[in-house]
């Protein structure tokens, strides 16, 4: 059974900083792209960031461009999200998800929730 | 970017209604899109993938359909499970991005 695990997220002041991590099982975690996605309270879906097996390709939303640092480790099946210089609209549950080889999302973790708040 | 817009942001349907929710792209994504459902407190569910492939396990009242920049989801009669928001979301190049989401309420 395909796991993803999110963990780190908490509340934060403005400015702070914050990383994310997503455990993964149940699958070949060097075999898929991976991406994080965000959900602001009441709001809608938001993509964030994606990278691909190796780490070679990164991309950004232009929201989080230049402060977020998306990372992975095959050998530990993780996935990570370096959050720097956070704002109150960064506040969010912010989902690790699966990607498969035709760029749909197949998998999603529970969530972790961040808060940015002073 | 590309720039995914839904309508309608609300849907007040019944059991037993056909639903159509339209997402349409701000340029040609070919057949790169996909449909989520989402219910309150839980992580998204792929619904559909390019464009009109149903996921395993889905319900076949739920289709999909479209190219270019204009698809639709369609349900062909709401059963009270489906009560929730979907959202689409396109994949073209390594950027992807999601509709606002259309909630479907209770009538």
């Amino acid at each position: 059974e395909v796991q993803l695990v999110e963990s780190g997220g908490g509340l934060v002041k403005p400015g702070g900083s914050l990383r994310l991590s997503c455990a993964a099982s149940g699958f070949t975690f060097s075999s898929y792209h991976m991406n994080w996605v965000r959900q602001a309270p009441g709001k809608g879906l938001e993509w964030v960031s994606f990278t691909s097996t190796g780490s070679n390709i990164k991309s950004y939303a232009d929201s989080v461009k230049g402060r977020f640092s998306i990372s992975r480790d095959n050998a530990k099946n993780s996935l990570y999200l370096q959050m720097k210089n956070l704002r109150a609209e960064d506040t969010a549950v912010y989902y690790c998800v699966r990607e498969t080889d035709a760029a749909y999302f197949d998998n999603w973790g529970q969530g972790t929730l961040v808060t940015v708040s002073s | 970017d590309i720039q995914m817009t839904q309508s309608p942001s609300t849907l007040s349907a019944s059991v037993g209604d056909r639903v159509t929710i339209t997402c349409r792209a701000s340029q040609s994504i070919s057949s790169w899109l996909a449909w989520y459902q989402q219910k309150p407190g839980k992580a998204p569910k792929l619904l559909i993938y390019e464009a009109s492939n149903l996921d395993s396990g889905v319900p076949s009242r739920f289709s999909g359909s479209g190219s270019g920049t204009e698809f639709t989801l369609t349900i062909s009669s709401l059963q009270p499970d489906d009560f929730a928001t979907y959202y689409c979301q396109q994949y073209n190049s390594y950027s992807r991005t999601f509709g606002q989401g259309t909630k479907v309420e209770i009538k």
